[in-house]
C-alpha cells in the first residue's frame, strides 16, 4: 500500500534547540495533518494542511505542505520539555479517500 | 464533551480467550477506524466504518471483527486472542476521513 517515509526516527535534543522533521512520499496528498502523541496517550492533531505550498502555525510549531505536494516538514522553535513525544505526520491521498496514510513516527527525546 | 471512549483501558487475556473493545464518540462523526500500535511500526490499521452498519477492512484485519450497529459505537472483537495480538488499539473518528480524533487507547496483553 501507499507509504510515508517520515525522518528522523527519533531525536536526542538539549532544551532550547529548535527541531525539524519531514515526510515524504512518492505519491501526491490533497491533505497533510500532523500528530503528536504523548507517552500513554492517543496521539492528537497539530496541525493540518489543505493546499500545496501553504504554512500554517501553531504556537511554536510551522509545518508546510510542500509544493509537489509529495512532502510535508514539521518544525519546532525553542524546544521544551513538553514537547517529547512522538510525532507522526499522515496524509489523505484525495478528497474521497476513506482513510489516511500514517508515517512511521519521529520520537523526540529532550535533554534539560 | 467527551470526544472519543475506549473501554476497557487494560486488559489480560489467555490466548484462545475472546474479547470486545468498545469505542463510543459523541460527535456525529461519520467515519470511525481501529488502528493498533507496536514498538516501532508506528499506527497499522485494523478495519474501519465510513457509516452506520458499514465495515471496511484495513492493512490488519486478520483475526479481528468489528461491527458498527450504531453511528457513535464501533466495536472491536477477538474471537481467539494470540500473544501477536498483543498491543495497544486505538480508535478514532472523523468527519471527512482527514482529521481524525483519537481516543485515548486501550492496552491488551494476551498470554
Amino acid at each position: 500500500g501507499q507509504q510515508l517515509n517520515q525522518s528522523p526516527q527519533s531525536m536526542f535534543i538539549q532544551e532550547g534547540e529548535d527541531v525539524s522533521m519531514n515526510c515524504t512520499s512518492s505519491s501526491i496528498f490533497n491533505t497533510w495533518l500532523w500528530y503528536k502523541q504523548d507517552p500513554g496517550e492517543g496521539p492528537v492533531l497539530l496541525i493540518a494542511l489543505y493546499k500545496a505550498g501553504e504554512l500554517t502555525s501553531n504556537g511554536r510549531l510551522t509545518a508546510q505542505f510542500g509544493i509537489t505536494r509529495k512532502d510535508s516538514f514539521l518544525n519546532i522553535s525553542a524546544s521544551i520539555p513538553s514537547d517529547v513525544g512522538i510525532y507522526f505526520c499522515a496524509g489523505q491521498l484525495n478528497q474521497g479517500a476513506q482513510k489516511l496514510v500514517f508515517g512511521q513516527g519521529t520520537r523526540l527525546t529532550i535533554n534539560p | 464533551n467527551a470526544g472519543v471512549t475506549q473501554t476497557p483501558k487494560f486488559r489480560v487475556l489467555k490466548t484462545g480467550q475472546s474479547m470486545t473493545l468498545l469505542c463510543a464518540q459523541d460527535m456525529n462523526h461519520e467515519y470511525m477506524y481501529w488502528y493498533r500500535q507496536d514498538p516501532g511500526m508506528g499506527l497499522r490499521l485494523i478495519h474501519y466504518s465510513v457509516g452506520e452498519g458499514t465495515t471496511a477492512k484495513g492493512e490488519v484485519p486478520d483475526g479481528y471483527n468489528v461491527s458498527r450497529l450504531k453511528k457513535q459505537n464501533f466495536l472491536l472483537g477477538l474471537e481467539s486472542a494470540a500473544p501477536s495480538q498483543t498491543s495497544v488499539y486505538f480508535c478514532a473518528s472523523s468527519l471527512w476521513a482527514n482529521v481524525l480524533t483519537f481516543g485515548a487507547g486501550s492496552r491488551l496483553t494476551v498470554l
